[in-house]
């Protein structure tokens, strides 16, 4: 099993759909997750930082954390055709050092 | 500013082959990470670089695969003998903090 599942995807949506993309994870020690975005042939773009449990917003997108439930969201609100890329979600803790666990990313259609 | 930037874009080699890939990380971030990603696999750390020293080379492949930073600043990552499962894109990141970290836009290698 890996520690952090996410499901892959193509997830397609109508341009202005709100939408959830979400992550599972095994080791209750992460304490750090991150979202990533990642355009074709692009490397991944930091897209939000969450430090333990809770919400955090910015713009149109809202990051979830439930450590209770190792479980972790992205929202998109309003989302645009340019949001169409994979979603990467990512984390760690101070016993990983610095390095990053990543999901296997989900793959985000938006249609005009 | 400028970001992450790498080199070559594309490489293709013969297998057995060596290749050097370069990362010039964003101007004042002390740590620089290399990640590999492939199909099927996602995204998987191989080194990190605190300054010039790798306190974390555990997921290096193979010793096969080496890297080195100079000046605290600029990194290579060096495949010696090269094979086929080695095709992936080399993904550098860097940070000023550990787990905010900034990639550039990777080095695609294709192993023929």
């Amino acid at each position: 099993q890996k520690e952090v599942e996410q499901d892959p995807g193509p997830l397609s949506v109508p341009e202005g759909a709100i939408v959830s993309l979400n992550c599972t994870y095994s080791n209750s020690a992460f304490q750090y997750f991150m979202w990533y975005r990642q355009y074709s042939r692009k490397g991944p773009e930091l897209l939000m930082y969450t430090y333990s449990s809770g919400n955090k917003e910015d713009g149109r997108f809202t990051a979830q954390v439930d450590k209770s439930s190792k479980y972790i969201s992205l929202f998109i609100r309003d989302s645009q055709p340019s949001d169409s890329a994979t979603y990467l979600c990512a984390m760690s803790s101070m016993e990983y050092g610095n390095k990053l666990v990543f999901g296997a990313g989900t793959i985000l259609r938006v249609k005009s | 500013g400028a970001g992450v930037s790498q080199s070559p874009s594309n490489k293709v080699t013969e297998k057995g082959k060596d290749v050097e890939l370069r990362c010039d990380p964003i101007s004042g971030h002390t740590a620089l990470y290399w990640y590999r990603q492939s199909l099927g696999q996602g995204l998987e750390f191989l080194i990190y670089f605190q300054g010039n020293s790798a306190p974390d080379k555990s997921g290096l492949p193979s010793d096969r695969f080496s890297a080195e930073r100079t000046g605290g600043s600029v990194s290579t990552l060096t495949i010696q003998r090269t094979q086929q499962e080695d095709s992936a894109v080399y993904l550098c990141a860097s940070s000023l903090w550990g787990y905010e970290q900034y990639f550039g836009p990777g080095t695609r290698l294709t192993v023929t």
